[in-house]
């Protein structure tokens, strides 16, 4: 069975703070993502990464960066926690199949982040 | 820019009941995928819909892709309480890595 993980259930944080999100798969995949789940807006692509190293920018990357520096592993960094990143966090990851389109994605059960 | 749009955003409806939940889109998309949430999980797939036509079922889920590929309807029979969750529609982007998500259809089901 396909495992992602995610460092924490919920998380509250203070504005201004710096917040790591770790996100850690088992099944080697190449592709890993984050995304933020906002009732009425869906998932929204925050970044993603298709090998180590390598990263590009989702659809809502402003105030966020990432780090990929093992194939197993993708962080999320809020250099500056504010108000408006109060969120749920799903971290993804999914196998690379050149030429054939997006495959399955597998969740990790998510971070509800808090920033007061 | 790609878009899906899912309808209806929420839905309630009593155990026994059948429902469809549309996904709709202006673009063609090489395939489109179905997933289900439930609360404080991440979604899980569903199925996959590659060929326009193709018709699939999972037991009282029935997956259907349009013709044009730019259309998927997920149709559930008889529903049970242990339906309810959050169904999102999802299809790959122009660059065939990410996935473009719905925003979602929330079902509740009572008994």
């Amino acid at each position: 069975d396909v495992k992602v993980t995610q460092s924490s259930r919920y998380l509250v944080k203070r504005t201004g703070e710096k917040v790591f999100l770790e996100c850690v798969q088992d099944m080697d995949h190449e592709n890993m993502f984050w995304y933020r789940q906002d009732p009425g807006l869906g998932l929204r692509l925050i970044y993603f990464s298709y090998d180590v190293k390598m990263k590009e920018k989702g659809d809502i990357p402003e105030g966020y960066s990432v780090s990929r520096e093992k194939k197993e592993r993708f962080s999320l960094i809020l250099e500056s926690a504010s108000t408006n990143q109060t969120s749920m966090y799903l971290c993804a990851s999914s196998f690379q199949q050149p030429g054939q389109g997006a495959d399955t994605q597998y969740f990790g059960p998510g971070t509800r982040l808090t920033v007061l | 820019t790609q878009l899906l749009e899912q309808s209806p955003q929420f839905l309630s409806i009593q155990e026994g009941e059948n429902l469809t939940v549309y996904c709709n889109s202006s673009s063609v998309f090489s395939s489109l995928q179905w997933y289900r949430q439930e609360p404080g999980e991440g979604p899980v797939l569903l199925v996959t819909v590659v060929t326009g036509g193709e018709v699939k079922k999972l037991k009282r889920l029935t997956f259907q892709f349009g013709d044009a590929r730019k259309d998927s309807s997920l149709h559930i029979t008889a529903a049970q309480t242990g339906d309810t969750g959050l169904y999102l529609c999802a299809g790959a982007d122009q660059a065939g890595t990410a996935l473009i998500f719905g925003k979602g259809t929330t079902l509740s089901v009572s008994s």
